[in-house]
């Protein structure tokens, strides 16, 4: 069973609109991690944040915040007042207390048109 | 600078060869992975290592092996058994255990087969 879905393959953004990449997850333990990372044209993963299953906070860096809901299994991630290099693909991952292994979405790619 | 180092960054093969992905990391982590990214489905773990001298089966270890002689080394090796090759792979590495903490990523590997 698929433990991470991104339901969106490819979002497109006029420049300067918000943005919003979901993530639903799966998991039976109460302890687990959640984790976004952006891959730009270049190919590495960059590591945006991080997430534990205790702290339902909301988050705020700069333009990004990430919305965290554990009764909807929900970690979305959403962009403010896109630009253009903010196109890139993006992951959610998950990994459990329990396990030993990262767990991966297939990916969101976004493309903000200037 | 810490991080990990992936090489070459791309390779070509021809069919019925095997070749192998170089993984390098000096960052101390026990932990090491290798992923497969092929588009449209997100990353498929393929081998990962929690300690030297040991290392497991991910999801799609078929046509694949590895080695963990070294605590900073990982190498890949994509063998002739692997009928479709043709990929971008991933190196990553975490500290020890410790999935609460985000995995780093290489630059990655093109494979193409010619």
């Amino acid at each position: 069973a698929q433990k991470v879905t991104q339901a969106q393959t490819e979002i497109s953004v006029v420049e300067k609109e918000d943005v919003t990449l979901d993530c639903v997850y799966e998991t039976r333990d109460t302890t687990y991690y959640l984790f976004w990372y952006k891959q730009p044209p270049s190919g590495e993963l960059v590591f945006l944040i991080r997430r534990n299953s205790f702290d339902e906070q909301n988050e705020i860096s700069g333009r990004y915040s990430w919305n965290f809901q554990k009764s909807t299994s929900s970690f979305n991630f959403t962009i403010t007042a896109s630009q253009v290099v903010d196109s890139a693909v993006y992951f959610c991952a998950l990994s459990e207390a329990t396990g030993n292994q990262f767990y991966f979405g297939t990916g969101t790619s976004l493309t903000v048109i200037p | 600078d810490g991080g990990i180092t992936q090489s070459p960054k791309y390779l070509f093969r021809k069919e019925g060869q095997n070749v192998t992905l170089s993984c390098e990391q000096n960052l101390n982590h026990d932990a090491m992975y290798w992923y497969r990214q092929d588009p449209g489905q997100g990353l498929r773990l393929i081998y990962y290592s929690q300690i030297v001298n040991d290392f497991q089966k991910g999801d799609i270890a078929e046509g694949y092996s590895v080695s963990r002689e070294k605590k900073e080394s990982f190498p890949l090796t994509v063998t002739s058994a692997q009928k479709n090759p043709t990929a971008f792979y991933l190196c990553a590495s975490s500290p020890p255990g410790r999935l609460n903490t985000e995995a780093f990523f290489g630059q990655g590997t093109r494979l193409t087969v010619v």
